[in-house]
């Protein structure tokens, strides 16, 4: 069965920390990884991640993918109270029409 | 502004009532999905739609029914035979089935007593 395994379920920092989240995966046929961030309603879309090894950034957010060892890290560089939110990651598999299986989400709280 | 509308943002029902939730997105996109999030987990797929007049059932179909009349449209009906409906109801949309980049709606958080 295909799943998506997310590490820290939840996690309280202060700002400027630098916090790492962590995304394992056990898809068949799998094709890409995908985050997004989800506050209080709809996920947002953070980064897609097809290639082992090449670095995604966005400001102070990165992700990278390790197909050899099934995972995937978020990294929040410089955190702020705006951060705080549920990161969901998400796998997607060839030829089933964008299905994606989602991870539980890590609550990410950043306090002042 | 495009995007993706879900309505109502909160609704209430009785137990064995069936209830229909909207979904309306004006980005053209193709796709069209339906998933739930029950707290402490992840999103569950449901149903998703590649086409107008297309649908497949996701990983928790049962309970649930969907069409697509409309490439805008894609109405979840929640029916009395699904034995767990409280959740929170997401649908979400990509420009086509192979697009896995998925825009997501506001929700609709579901409460059946």
């Amino acid at each position: 069965e295909d799943k998506v395994v997310q590490s820290p379920l939840s996690l309280v920092v202060h700002e400027g920390d630098t916090v790492t989240l962590n995304c394992s995966y056990e898809v068949t046929n799998f094709r890409s990884l995908l985050w997004y961030k989800q506050e209080k309603k709809a996920p947002t879309f953070l980064f897609m991640l097809t290639s082992s090894g090449i670095e995604k950034k966005s400001g102070r957010l990165s992700s990278i993918l390790d197909k050899k060892e099934l995972f995937s890290i978020l990294n929040i560089t410089a955190t702020q109270t705006g951060d705080s939110a549920i990161y969901l990651c998400a796998g997607s598999i060839y030829n089933q029409g964008g299905k994606l299986i989602f991870g539980q989400g890590t609550e990410l709280s950043v306090k002042p | 502004d495009g995007g993706i509308t879900q309505s109502p943002k909160y609704l209430f029902r009785k137990e064995g009532q069936n209830v229909t939730l909207s979904c309306e997105q004006n980005l053209n996109h193709d796709a069209m999905y339906w998933y739930r999030q029950d707290p402490g987990q992840g999103l569950r797929l449901i149903y998703y739609s590649q086409i107008v007049n297309d649908f497949q059932k996701g990983d928790i179909a049962e309970g649930y029914s969907v069409s697509r009349e409309k490439k805008e449209s894609f109405p979840l009906t929640v029916t009395s035979a699904q034995k767990n409906p409280t959740a929170f109801y997401l649908c979400a949309s990509s420009i086509t089935v192979s697009s896995y980049e998925q825009y997501f709606g506001p929700g609709t958080r579901l409460t059946v007593t």
